[in-house]
C-alpha cells in the first residue's frame, strides 16, 4: 500500500521560505515522478510541479521563479521549497505520486499558514 | 496557464444521473483525470485517461471526452457521492498539469 506523508512547519513568516518534505512508504521513489499540489482554504487545486526520481523537474510557470524541488532516494523522500512567501501562499499542501501522467496516490495534506 | 472550466455546482436526486463538464482551451483538454474530494480530505482518483476507472471505483462513475470538453457522469446518484469533483489535464505540449475549477455535487 503506497502511503505518502507530508511534514514541515505549519506556520511560515511572510517573505521567508516554506519547506516541506514528503516521506514515502510502501513503494520506492525510484521510477516515478512526484508532484506537489496545493489548495488555498475554500479554493480549488493548483499543481505546483513535479520531480523525477533522477532529479529532473518541471514547475508551474506561475510559481517557477520561487520553487525548488529535490529528491533523496536514500531516504525515500522528496521535498518542496517555496521562497518569498506571502499570505497568498497559505494553503493545504499535498504531495502525490505522478505515474504515466496520472496523479494517483496522495498524502493527507498539511496546512501551511503564512503570517507576519 | 488557465484552469479548466467546470460548473460551480450540480445537483440531482438519488437514483438520477448527473454529468459534470470540464472545458479546456482551443488546444484541447489533454489527458484527463477526475478526482472526488470530501472536505478536509485528500482528493481520490475516480477516472484516468479520460475513461478508465481505477480498481475499487464504482462503475456508476464514467468518463468521456468530445472536442475540448471532458465529462464525468455519475449514474444512480447516491448520498455518498456528495462531494467536490475536480478534473485535471496533463498536456504533452506544456508538460504540466492543470486542474479544473471544481464542482460541488449535491444529492437532493
Amino acid at each position: 500500500q503506497v502511503q505518502l506523508q507530508e511534514s514541515g512547519p505549519g506556520l511560515v513568516k511572510t517573505s521567508e521560505t516554506l519547506s516541506l518534505t514528503c516521506t514515502l512508504s510502501g513503494d520506492s521513489v525510484i521510477g516515478y515522478f512526484w508532484s506537489w499540489i496545493r489548495q488555498p482554504p475554500g479554493e480549488g487545486l493548483e499543481w505546483i510541479g513535479h520531480i523525477y526520481y533522477s532529479g529532473s523537474t518541471n514547475y508551474n510557470p506561475s510559481l517557477k521563479s520561487r520553487v525548488t524541488m529535490s529528491v533523496d532516494t536514500s531516504k525515500n523522500q522528496f521535498s518542496l521549497r517555496l521562497n518569498s512567501v506571502t499570505a497568498a501562499d497559505t494553503a493545504v499542501y499535498f504531495c502525490a505520486r505522478d505515474y504515466e501522467k496520472i496523479i494517483d496516490y496522495w498524502g493527507q495534506g498539511i496546512l501551511v499558514s503564512v503570517s507576519s | 496557464q488557465s484552469a479548466l472550466t467546470q460548473p460551480a455546482a450540480v445537483s440531482g436526486s438519488p437514483g438520477q444521473s448527473i454529468t459534470i463538464s470540464c472545458t479546456g482551451t482551443t488546444s484541447g483538454v489533454g489527458i484527463v483525470s477526475w478526482y472526488q474530494q470530501d472536505p478536509g480530505r485528500a482528493p481520490k482518483l475516480m477516472i484516468y485517461e479520460g475513461t478508465k476507472r481505477p480498481s475499487g471505483v464504482s462503475d456508476r462513475f464514467s468518463g468521456s471526452k468530445s472536442g475540448n470538453t471532458a465529462s464525468l457522469t455519475i449514474s444512480g446518484l447516491q448520498a455518498e457521492d456528495e462531494a467536490y469533483y475536480y478534473c485535471c489535464s496533463y498536456s504533452y505540449s506544456t508538460s504540466f498539469y492543470v486542474f479544473g475549477t471544481g464542482t460541488k455535487v449535491t444529492v437532493l
